[in-house]
């Protein structure tokens, strides 16, 4: 089975913090992905990379980066976390050898920021 | 922009009843996907079901299947036998077949099942 891991299931930093969230995937994929899930509005993309070292921005890249050294690992970086990037943080990966649009999901991490 | 929406944030059904869950789409393409996605609570989202649009015939997954209206734009998931453990937030997710298009996912509905 694709097994998608998160570091931190939880996490609570103060405001100015520097976050890393780290993703690996087992199974060789070759997209990775990372989404912000709040209430109300449903999964929106943050970053999403293709390859290793390659990355592009999504449909909310500010305040946040990534890093893709590895084929297996995305990180998400928040440079100085704000009240406002609280929320529950997916990391998804995707094959070109299966279906189109088939994610393999993550737990999920819920960060707080005081 | 294509966009999906979920016009029912909370549902609920009894234990073995049906249950329908809505969904809406805009796109001028012509060559795409759907899905559902599944997330239990904390627990991860995994994928229900999946459409063709240039497929008529309305994909099945065991007691999951999709009533897919492509002139309306309109792609319903219908849950037979509610069992407990189909307990979830439901998402509704799009992506073209051309070029580097990514999912882009309605707002969700969380069903409840009641015993």
């Amino acid at each position: 089975d694709v097994k998608v891991t998160q570091s931190s299931r939880y996490l609570v930093k103060r405001t100015g913090e520097k976050v890393f969230l780290e993703c690996v995937q087992d199974m060789d994929h070759e997209n990775m992905f990372w989404y912000r899930q709040d209430p109300g509005l449903g999964l929106r993309l943050i970053y999403f990379s293709y390859d290793v070292k390659m990355k592009e921005k999504g449909d909310i890249p500010e305040g946040y980066s990534v890093s893709r050294e590895k084929k297996e690992r995305f990180s998400l970086i928040l440079e100085s976390a704000s009240t406002n990037q609280t929320s529950m943080y997916l990391c998804a990966s995707s094959s070109n050898d299966r279906a189109r649009g088939e994610l393999f999901f993550g737990e999920g991490s819920r960060l707080t920021v005081l | 922009a294509q966009t999906v929406t979920q016009s029912q944030p909370e549902m609920s059904v009894q234990e073995a009843e049906t249950v329908t869950l809505s969904c809406t789409y805009d796109t001028s393409e012509s060559d795409y996907y759907l899905f559902w996605y599944k997330q239990p609570p904390s627990r991860q989202m995994i994928l229900v079901i999946r459409q063709e649009a240039y497929k008529q015939q309305n994909a099945t997954e065991n007691r999951f299947s999709v009533n897919f209206q492509k002139a309306a734009k309109s792609f319903s998931l219908k849950i037979s036998d509610s069992q407990l453990g189909d307990a979830a937030m439901y998402f509704c997710a799009y992506i073209s077949n051309f070029g580097n298009e990514k999912l882009t996912f309605g707002t969700g509905t969380r069903l409840t099942i009641i015993p």
